[in-house]
């Protein structure tokens, strides 16, 4: 399983950007980079997906290095309503086995005024 | 679409009861899911689907049964209920099992306590 390990909390002003990094030493050949985002009292919703490099939606930007041991998950301009968890999901679907995806505890994003 | 629908959204229960948490997706899903979410915990892998009649276990199966006999539908039974089961349940679903640029798709949750 690749593990990861992930702040537990980050706070941000309104209109800066932020980065929350993800560690997952063990990743495997075949894993990808998912970044989920949870707000209070419903269930988390897809931000970003990738597997190496950069990737970038009307959302967020994804850094991943070449190493792939870590990922950077980047918000640019945050709001009020970007307060949220966050989290890195990293696996690979190809297997079959969603023993393989584990979330791990995710970091709480405030942002302030 | 309704998307990832779950029922009820609120639930408490005597030690020793037993119930049935549903779940149902109308975007003719292959894999289904159900997780628990305790404070300041990530989400859990209780049991999953990848399509109907085939089920297996998560990381935190025990005191969990889980059934899938359409592809719509995935319910979430405990026979039991004790007060280690008192969490946040989400249930949700994924076009295949095995294409890995797909998306997770979340119900809105069932909380649920156990006296």
């Amino acid at each position: 399983l690749a593990k990861t390990t992930q702040p537990i909390s980050m706070d941000s002003y309104e209109g800066q950007e932020v980065n929350i990094t993800c560690s997952h030493n063990n990743i495997a050949t075949n894993d990808y980079i998912t970044w989920y985002q949870q707000f209070p009292s419903q269930g988390p919703r897809f931000i970003i997906q990738g597997y190496k490099t950069k990737v970038t939606n009307e959302v967020a930007s994804l850094f991943i290095p070449a190493d792939r041991k870590s990922s950077t998950l980047s918000l640019p301009r945050v709001s009020l309503s970007d307060t949220a968890v966050y989290y890195c999901l990293v696996g690979d679907w190809s297997s079959g086995s969603a023993r393989q995806l584990t979330f791990g505890s995710g970091t709480q994003l405030t942002v302030l005024p | 679409n309704a998307g990832v629908t779950q029922t009820p959204k609120f639930q408490v229960l005597k030690t020793g009861q037993s119930m049935t948490l549903q779940c149902a997706q109308d975007m003719n899903h292959e894999y289904m899911s159900w997780y628990r979410q305790d404070p300041g915990m990530g989400l859990r892998l209780i049991h999953y689907s990848v399509g109907a009649g085939i089920t297996d276990q998560g990381e935190v199966p025990n005191g969990y049964n889980v059934s899938r006999s359409t592809t719509e539908d995935f319910p979430l039974r405990l026979l039991s209920a004790a007060p280690s089961q008192t969490s946040v349940y989400f249930c949700a679903s994924r076009l295949t099992r095995r294409a890995t640029n797909e998306k997770l798709f979340f119900g809105s949750g069932t909380q649920l306590s156990v006296l």
